[in-house]
């Protein structure tokens, strides 16, 4: 399974923009790049996934290089809701692991008033 | 956005007794279905695949006899944890893809299931 690398964890204040990276230098032709994020005891929530152009949606944006071995999760505006676990993961939609999604350890975004 | 129940929400039970946790997915059909499991401060593992009307699919090292997982609709997974021991105390969270979008599209997440064996 491609394997992503994210910073154990950042800091924010409230309001300000937000920008999480993360390193996949052995993706696939064939991964999609997910993010997800989950508050304590939840499960995850979905966040954007994208595959070789920049995406925006309601909830953040997600840069992703010209290589596609790393990307960035850029959430505008942090607020104190936005305090949580961020996953970015590589998702296969081909081969023996379709479909499948591996978590890593993260990023604890902590977001301060 | 699709929605993924389980219950129960958090369960107690004895050791050496089997525990039953149900995943639906209330607004949309799910021919495929995924179990994780995390244990506390630890990321999520993924155990198995649940698949329609056919057998689950587990991952490397998951006990197919301990945690026995139906799919018998397509609005409905379970998971059963047999012969609970407190080692498999942990948080069981299922997630489901919206039909016709497989894998190239988001993955739809339960609330998940803590589970305490005493």
């Amino acid at each position: 399974d491609a394997k992503t690398t994210q910073p154990n964890s950042m800091e924010s204040n409230e309001e300000e923009p937000v920008h999480l990276p993360c390193n996949h230098s052995t993706i696939s032709g064939t991964d999609y790049i997910h993010w997800y994020r989950q508050l304590p005891s939840q499960g995850p929530e979905y966040v954007i996934h994208g595959l070789t152009s920049n995406v925006n949606n309601r909830m953040a944006s997600l840069a992703i290089a010209e290589d596609r071995k790393s990307s960035t999760l850029i959430l505008h505006r942090a607020t104190l809701r936005d305090a949580a676990v961020y996953y970015c993961i590589l998702r296969d939609t081909s081969g023996t692991s379709y479909g499948k999604l591996t978590f890593g350890q993260g990023t604890i975004l902590t977001v301060h008033p | 956005g699709a929605v993924v129940s389980q219950h129960p929400s958090r369960v107690i039970c004895k050791s050496g007794t089997s525990v039953k946790i149900e995943c639906r997915s209330l607004d949309f059909q799910a021919t495929t279905m995924f179990w994780y499991r995390q244990f506390p401060k630890k990321s999520l593992m993924l155990m198995a695949t649940s698949n329609e009307g056919s057998k689950a699919t587990y991952e490397q090292g998951v006990e197919k006899d301990k945690f026995l997982i139906n799919h018998a609709s397509l609005t409905l997974s379970t998971l059963t944890v047999t012969s609970a021991h407190p080692e498999d105390s942990s948080f069981y969270i299922c997630s489901a893809d919206v039909p016709g979008a497989g894998a190239y599209n988001e993955q739809f997440f339960g609330p998940g299931t803590r589970l305490t064996v005493l």
